[in-house]
C-alpha cells in the first residue's frame, strides 16, 4: 500500500534536546512538507522541500532543520532553540505538477517536551 | 502573504441536516484543498480545486475564483461527519500550503 508514515506517533522529551521527527512515502512524490498544528491555530509550514538535496524555509522554520537525502525520506529536527516544540507535527507530500499537486497526510507526531 | 478565513469556527446540527463550510482567501492563491481532520489528528485530503464544483459522495465543493471564495457542504449529514473541516489554499507549483483554522462539526444523532 503507498502512502506517508510518521513515526513514533508520540514523543517525550526533555527540554533541551534535540530529537529527530521521521516522515517516510512510497508515492514517488518530489514534494514534501513538514507541519506544525497547535491548538485553536491552524497548521503551519515549517519546511518544504521540492527535490532531493534541496528545502525552503516556510513561515515558522527558526529551531527546526530538515535533510531530503533521498527522494522517499525528509526528516524534521526539533532543535533547543526551539522556544515551544510541544505541539503536533504533520508530513506531507505531493507531486509537483500544478495540475495534480494534491498532498497527502501522515498520521503525524504528537511531540511534548518535559 | 498569502490568508485564508474560515467559518464559522464551530458548528453542531443535527443529522440530516444540510451543512455549509465557507472559506475566503487573499489574492496569490490558486487552488483550495478541503480536508478533513478526525480526533486523534490524522489529516485527509477530500477536495483540491482551482475552478467549478466537485462531489464525492455527499460531499461538495464549489469554489468562485472572481470572489475567491470556496463552500464545502455536506447533505444528509451523518454523526460520522464529525470533525475538523479545514480549507488551505496554495498558489500553486509544490509551494506549502496556507491554512485556515478549521471548523469543528459536530452532527448529533
Amino acid at each position: 500500500d503507498g502512502g506517508i508514515t510518521q513515526s513514533p506517533k508520540y514523543l517525550f522529551r526533555k527540554e533541551g534536546q534535540n530529537v529527530t521527527l521521521s516522515c517516510e512515502q512510497n508515492l514517488n512524490h518530489d514534494a514534501m512538507y513538514w507541519y506544525r498544528q497547535d491548538p485553536g491555530q491552524g497548521l503551519r509550514l515549517i519546511y518544504y522541500s521540492q527535490i532531493v538535496n534541496d528545502f525552503q524555509k516556510g513561515d515558522i522554520a527558526e529551531g527546526y532543520s530538515v535533510s531530503r537525502e533521498k527522494k522517499e525520506s525528509f526528516p524534521l529536527t526539533v532543535t533547543s532553540a526551539q522556544k515551544n516544540p510541544t505541539a503536533f507535527y504533520l508530513c506531507a507530500s505531493s507531486y509537483i505538477a500544478e495540475e495534480d499537486n494534491e498532498q497527502f497526510f501522515g498520521p503525524g507526531t504528537r511531540l511534548t517536551v518535559l | 502573504k498569502n490568508e485564508v478565513e474560515q467559518s464559522p469556527q464551530n458548528l453542531t446540527a443535527q443529522e440530516g441536516e444540510f451543512i455549509t463550510i465557507n472559506c475566503s482567501y487573499s489574492v496569490g492563491i490558486s487552488a483550495l484543498h478541503w480536508l478533513q481532520q478526525h480526533p486523534g489528528g490524522g489529516i485527509v485530503s477530500l477536495f483540491m480545486l482551482s475552478s467549478g464544483k466537485k462531489k464525492h459522495g455527499r460531499l461538495i465543493a464549489t469554489i468562485n475564483i472572481q470572489e475567491k471564495h470556496s463552500s464545502l457542504h455536506i447533505t444528509a449529514s451523518h454523526p460520522r461527519d464529525s470533525a475538523v473541516y479545514i480549507c488551505a489554499g496554495t498558489g500553486g507549483g509544490a509551494d506549502g500550503l496556507t491554512f485556515g483554522k478549521g471548523t469543528h462539526l459536530i452532527i448529533q444523532p
